[in-house]
């Protein structure tokens, strides 16, 4: 069974620009929940995809957004990219969602987003 | 500041225990969680306790909760260098998940 494949694994864009990265959940799983992760602070939620409909958000600007389609494949746009959004960007996929113990989440490796 | 709160760092050598703190805020929280990252890779699930347990053991892992101190710890006995890891503890509270900054276990030969 394949696992969560994320796309690119590296990327690097100057301040201004937009970017899109790609989550594909394993198969089966409608969940897709992303992260970004910087050494600064941590692990921080962005937001949830479940059936192409967003069901939770994180405390984070409009820049960040999403969409899911109907195989379960998620996307994560930036748009006008600051420098602070350089990060480790993870998504997870899960049966039933985050936070559900009898539906574990499994995590890509991750897209590291370096802005300059 | 963070929700969920962990030491940065915890070095040991190999063929000790490793204790691992986290304490959390939200009383609600159903589930609580410990993840490992190791480098270049994704968040791997090692483990979890259920809001109403004390305590918890899976081979190597225990996890004790102490609810009233919202206070989680993941010890791992005989620590070995393929430990070496950043290791998450998460709190879920519906469906939202919170996650520590992460702890750095560097393991000693």
């Amino acid at each position: 069974k394949a696992g969560v494949t994320q796309t690119p694994r590296y990327l690097i864009k100057t301040r201004g620009q937009q970017v899109t990265l790609s989550c594909s959940p394993i198969s089966g799983h409608r969940s897709v929940s992303w992260y970004q992760q910087t050494p600064g602070q941590g692990l921080q939620f962005l937001f949830e995809y479940f059936s192409e409909t967003q069901r939770n958000k994180g405390n984070f600007p409009g820049r960040f957004s999403g969409r899911q389609f109907s195989n379960s494949r998620s996307e994560m746009n930036v748009s006008t990219l600051e420098l602070g959004d350089s990060a480790l960007y993870l998504c997870a996929s899960s049966l039933q969602g985050q936070g559900v113990v009898n539906t574990e989440a499994f995590f890509g490796q991750g897209t590291r987003l370096t802005v300059v | 500041g963070e929700d969920v709160e962990q030491s940065l760092f915890l070095s040991v050598r190999e063929g000790d225990s490793s204790v691992i703190n986290c304490t959390y805020t939200d009383s609600s929280s159903t589930y609580l969680y410990w993840y490992k990252q190791e480098p270049g890779a994704g968040l791997q699930l090692l483990t979890y306790i259920f809001s109403n347990m004390d305590m918890k053991q899976d081979q190597r892992l225990t996890v004790l909760l102490n609810k009233k101190d919202k206070h989680l710890s993941l010890r791992i006995a005989d620590t070995q260098t393929g430990d070496s890891a950043i290791y998450f503890c998460a709190e879920s509270i519906n469906n939202d998940m919170r996650f520590g900054a992460g702890t750095r276990l560097t393991v000693k030969p």
